[in-house]
């Protein structure tokens, strides 16, 4: 199985800040790297696929770059809506895993 | 719009079944494989496996066979997890997905919280 790393685990950052997270494949997936937030006790929500392409309805200070094995997701300008859990996932071969995971909170 | 449904929580004691629904709507069921995931409190997501949801053909991922069954009812366009002999460590947060295309899932079901207590 493909094995995704994330870093850092957790951080703590204020609002209007620039965040930037990263996750790391264990063998070269080309750009089937998706991101997904998760608010607690909700379901995870697509922010991007293939790498970079920003999911529809997603604010545009998400990003996301990176191939092959190291990719990042990047948050522009740091909302009260975004403090919660992000994870990394693979679909470039079954099983498609998932990242640990990155929670933000707040400073 | 697209909406999965999951049903409710459940309760279980070790040893026992429990059968979890997704019922879907607003889009063409049969158009897109269903796919189940699990989240053990305070972990990440593991996938679970999918249904093809035009030949009923499920896929199991490493892990999740024997106790657990995959089906579907085309007439009400729900798919099913049914999870046999269940144990503690089955206690988790049951999702059923959609895909965009392959893998990445752009649709989620509530989740279903499955508690297995003795």
């Amino acid at each position: 199985d493909i094995q995704l790393t994330q870093s850092p685990s957790s951080l703590s950052a204020s609002v209007g800040d620039r965040v930037t997270i990263t996750c790391r494949a264990s063998l070269r997936i080309s750009s089937y790297l998706n991101w997904y937030q998760q608010r607690p006790g909700k379901a995870p929500k697509l922010l991007i696929y293939a790498a970079f392409v920003l999911q529809s309805g997603v604010p545009s200070r998400f990003s996301g770059s990176g191939s092959e094995t190291d990719f990042t997701l990047t948050i522009s300008s740091l909302q009260p809506e975004d403090f919660a859990t992000y994870f990394c996932q693979q679909s470039y071969t079954s099983p498609f895993t998932f990242g640990p995971g990155t929670k933000v909170d707040i400073k | 719009q697209v909406q999965l449904v999951q049903s409710g929580s459940e309760l279980k004691k070790p040893g026992a079944s429990v059968k979890v629904s997704c019922k879907a709507s607003g889009y063409s069921f049969s158009s897109y494989g269903m796919n189940w995931l699990r989240q053990a409190p305070g972990q990440g997501l593991e996938w679970m496996g999918w249904i093809n949801t035009k030949t009923g053909n499920p896929t199991y991922a490493q892990g999740f066979t024997g106790r657990f069954v995959f089906s579907l009812d085309t007439s009400v366009s729900t798919a099913y997890l049914q999870i046999n002999s269940l144990k503690t460590e089955d206690t988790a947060v049951y999702y059923c997905a959609r895909p965009r295309a392959e893998g990445e899932y752009d649709e989620w079901g509530q989740g279903t919280l499955v508690t297995v207590s003795p």
